[in-house]
């Protein structure tokens, strides 16, 4: 079945303890990105990778980072979590590039609480 | 912020009625995507309008597009209430150079039954 998978689901961390939020896709998708979403404020780009080793910013990459090593894996870093980083997350996938006619394939998304 | 914006942020309509949702974005794009999201869960795509384009059919989907006013509509008609979620729509970020998307804030649909 083709999907996105995020793992954990849930997460409950404290101030400063570095934690990785997996994501992987099975479509062999070129492009995969990540989202936060908090209440009011939509979905806001994190990061997005072009392809293998190929990464760049989205509107609000402050306190993170991405790694591309392989092409269906894009995990997402939390150096030193803070409170304002409790969110839910969500990472997505496409064939194509932004601005293509290729839609995205969304994870079911990990809600993160940091305390 | 490059965010886009949408209203009503809430509608609640009942039944079979039609339900009209609205977008507007920032700057100019390639196409401009919509996505539903069930309480919570991961979006789906439901359909895509490119820029050269002015309106699209999808089954009970109507999606109109009006660049120069950097503006686009969803309707839904003969809702049903499994139409309850969210609708975002997403524009990408090409003229900046760049592969961003941008969401909108999202509008709540509520359909009673």
């Amino acid at each position: 079945e083709a999907q996105v998978t995020q793992n954990p689901r849930y997460l409950i961390t404290v101030t400063g303890k570095k934690l990785t939020v997996t994501c992987s896709q099975n479509m062999n998708h070129e492009y995969m990105s990540w989202y936060r979403q908090d209440p009011g404020l939509g979905l806001r780009q994190i990061y997005y990778s072009m392809n293998v080793e190929v990464t760049d910013k989205g509107d609000v990459p402050e306190g993170y980072k991405v790694s591309r090593k392989e092409k269906r894996n894009f995990p997402l870093i939390l150096e030193s979590p803070s409170p304002n980083q409790t969110s839910l997350y969500f990472c997505a996938s496409s064939f194509g590039l932004a601005g293509s006619s290729d839609t995205q394939y969304f994870g079911p998304g990990t809600r993160l609480t940091v305390l | 912020s490059q965010q886009g914006e949408e209203d009503p942020q809430a509608l609640s309509i009942q039944e079979g009625e039609n339900a009209t949702m609205n977008c507007s974005y920032k700057t100019s794009i390639n196409n401009l995507q919509w996505y539903r999201q069930n309480s919570g869960r991961g979006l789906v795509h439901l359909i895509l309008i490119r820029s050269n384009e002015r309106e699209k059919h999808s089954g009970r989907l109507r999606v109109t597009l009006d660049t120069s006013k950097k503006s686009s509509s969803l309707l839904i008609t003969a809702s049903r209430a499994a139409d309850t979620a969210s609708y975002f729509c997403a524009t990408d970020a090409s003229a900046s150079g760049t592969y961003k998307y941008i969401f909108g804030t999202g509008t709540r649909l509520k359909v009673l039954a």
